[in-house]
Parts: structure tokens; C-alpha cells; sequence
């Protein structure tokens, strides 16, 4: 089973709709992570959580909300959902202790109609 | 801002040749540097990471070097097979998080 997991894998709505993604992880780590990839653009940090009660905004966090329910679950929200918004999304994991690297996500294809 | 800059256009090349990217970053001072895999429509997958007070790292056929003076980062394979057909990401870090390169493509070729 995948260590990393998201759902919904692919997702297509309209133009101000609230989605929520979710992700879970069987690691037991504590850091959780939310990216956005556009074409050309590379991964860019969306909210960072380093455990249940500590989560933090990284460079886009404007239009998106987060809830870390558990130490293995932690959602990402659209609360209306705008086009520009379509992109791919993915969930990541790490661990200080082991040099941080990131485990990530299948990932979630977002399409704003 | 900080800025990262990996090799703008995709690298193709011959089977059994090295492949060097190249991973520039201004107005940051990160602890260390990573480099993943991105194969098409799945999650990065972490390949190595080199801290900052390291010059080199090898792994099998992959080799990174990090020049904290010139704020560069060189990823090299060797002998390079078709399987490693792929967009690669270089990646800084702090205690914090990572910041992640746009990601150079490459396509081996037999």
C-alpha cells in the first residue's frame, strides 16, 4: 500500500464550488505539506503543518484553508473555487530527524471549470 | 526574493553519455539541497541530498556537488539509460520547508 495517499485522484468543477482534497499517511511523520504544480512554475508551497496544532501559511496560501485532523490526515480546502486554480496538487510528508525529505502524493489533477 | 534556476531547456541525450544539470539560487542560504524524480502525472521521489557543508555526494550513478560560493548545484548521471528519462527538481531547505526549482526534462535516448 501506498505510504502516501490522495483523494480525490482527479477532480474537474465549476467556478466557485468549495472541494476539499485530502491526504493521509501511514509514515508517522509529523511534518504534512500542500504544493500546487503549474506547467513551468515547479512546486510551490501551499500550507505546511508540523503537527496537529501547528500549521503554518507558505507562498500561496491566499484562496486555500487547511485542517489537520489527525497526525496522519491533513486537507486542503478551495473554499470557492476559482479557474486559475486548475493545476495539479500534491500532499508530502517528511521527517526532520532523516534530513526532512519530502514523500509525496500520487497527486490530485484540479480542473476549474 | 529568492530565486532558483535549473537548466531552461530539456536535455537529450545519447545512451551511456552524462547528463549535468545545473541548479542556480540567489538570496537564499539554505542547509542543504535535495534533488527528485518527477516522472509525468506522478509525486517527486527523492533521490539525494547534500547538506552545506558538504562538496559532493554520490549514489550509483548519480553524483551532486554544491558550490555554496556560487550558489550552484551540478547533478550529474553517468552512463545514462533510457529509465532515466525524466523531469528532475532541485529542491532548498531550511528547518522549515523546501523551496522547489521549476525542473529541468530529460530524455535519453538509445
Amino acid at each position: 500500500d501506498a505510504d502516501v495517499t490522495q483523494t480525490p485522484r482527479n477532480r474537474i468543477t465549476k467556478t466557485g464550488k468549495r472541494i476539499m482534497l485530502e491526504c493521509s499517511q501511514t509514515k508517522g511523520h509529523d511534518r504534512m505539506y500542500w504544493y500546487r504544480q503549474d506547467p513551468g512554475l515547479g512546486l510551490r508551497l501551499i500550507y505546511y503543518s508540523f503537527d496537529v496544532k501547528d500549521i503554518n501559511k507558505g507562498e500561496i496560501s491566499d484562496g486555500y484553508s487547511v485542517s489537520r485532523q489527525a497526525q496522519a490526515k491533513f486537507s486542503l480546502s478551495l473554499e470557492s473555487a476559482i479557474p486559475n486554480q486548475t493545476a495539479l496538487y500534491f500532499c508530502a510528508t517528511s521527517d526532520l530527524l532523516a534530513g526532512d525529505t519530502q514523500y509525496f502524493g500520487p497527486g490530485t489533477r484540479l480542473t476549474v471549470l | 526574493s529568492q530565486k532558483i534556476e535549473q537548466n531552461s531547456e530539456a536535455l537529450n541525450i545519447q545512451e551511456g553519455k552524462t547528463a549535468t544539470l545545473t541548479c542556480n539560487y540567489t538570496n537564499y542560504s539554505p542547509a542543504y539541497l535535495q534533488w527528485y524524480r518527477q516522472d509525468p502525472g506522478r509525486g517527486p521521489v527523492f533521490l539525494l541530498l547534500i547538506r552545506e557543508n558538504e562538496k559532493e555526494k554520490r549514489k550509483e550513478r548519480l553524483k551532486v556537488t554544491f558550490d555554496t560560493t556560487l550558489k550552484q548545484s551540478l547533478f550529474h548521471i553517468t552512463a545514462s539509460q533510457p529509465a532515466d528519462s525524466a523531469t528532475y527538481l532541485c529542491a532548498l531547505g531550511d528547518d522549515y520547508k523546501l523551496s522547489f526549482g521549476a525542473g529541468t526534462t530529460v530524455t535519453v535516448r538509445a
